[in-house]
């Protein structure tokens, strides 16, 4: 069974960045055939997506975000991390780390972790 | 960006009734990159349809989804007590985006 879990800070200062690291159980990130991606949810409840990396370390990420966000992984911990910088109030929101298939013709988050929760506030 | 709008954004019906809901995108989407999602309060999202139409593993066959283009359906066929919750469909092309969702709710 692959599980994935979200780690880091749940309150960052206006201005700093977010830091937040995904373990992932049951699957070898080096494995390949999927993307690891991060996904936030906003209090409203709408979901974003964030990017994603490949166990090869090529990224992609949303257009929106593209300016502030870094996408790394470490396959040696199977784990892949989250970097946001300069945050606002705007970037409160719970943070998801999931699992993207990409065996063609289809593509889609079949794992989340149970998300945690970023604040960001003075 | 690829919108995607779903309706309506709060469906009231009872158990054992059929649910209808809605996405709609902004551009027309390959059916094999639409998916839908439950997601009950405090939980991640669960997927349940990938490919417009194809259930996940262990998603009971009352859930269905069709559709093309650029109008896509999730029906319910008989609403049980534990399907009370929010829907949202998602689609893949050079970026992802999701669906404002739909709240099913009990009336």
């Amino acid at each position: 069974q692959v599980q994935l879990q979200e780690s880091g800070p749940g309150l960052v200062k206006p201005s700093q960045t977010l830091s937040l690291t995904c373990t992932v159980s049951g699957d070898s990130i080096s494995s390949g055939g999927y993307y690891w991606s991060w996904i936030r949810q906003y209090p409203g409840k709408g979901l974003e997506w964030i990017g994603y990396i490949y166990y090869s370390g090529s990224t992609y990420y949303n257009p929106s975000l593209k300016s502030r966000v870094t996408i790394s992984v470490d396959t040696s911990k199977n784990q892949f991390s989250l970097k946001l910088s300069s945050v606002t109030a705007a970037d409160t929101a719970v943070y998801y780390c999931a699992r993207e298939v990409t065996v063609d013709p289809n593509y889609y988050f079949d794992y989340w972790g149970q998300g945690t929760l970023v604040t960001v506030s003075s | 960006e690829n919108v995607l709008t779903q309706s309506p954004g709060t469906l009231s019906l009872s158990p054992g009734e059929r649910a209808t809901l809605s996405c709609r995108a902004s551009q027309s989407v390959s059916s094999s990159f639409l998916a839908w999602y439950q997601q009950k309060s405090g939980q991640a999202p669960r997927l349940l349809i990938y490919g417009a139409s194809s259930r996940a593993t262990g998603i009971p066959d009352r859930f269905s989804g069709s559709g093309s283009g650029t109008d896509f359906t999730l029906t319910i066929s008989r609403l049980e007590p534990e399907d009370f919750a929010v829907y949202y469909c998602q689609q893949y092309g050079s970026s992802r985006t999701f669906g404002q969702g739909t709240k099913l709710e009990i009336k």
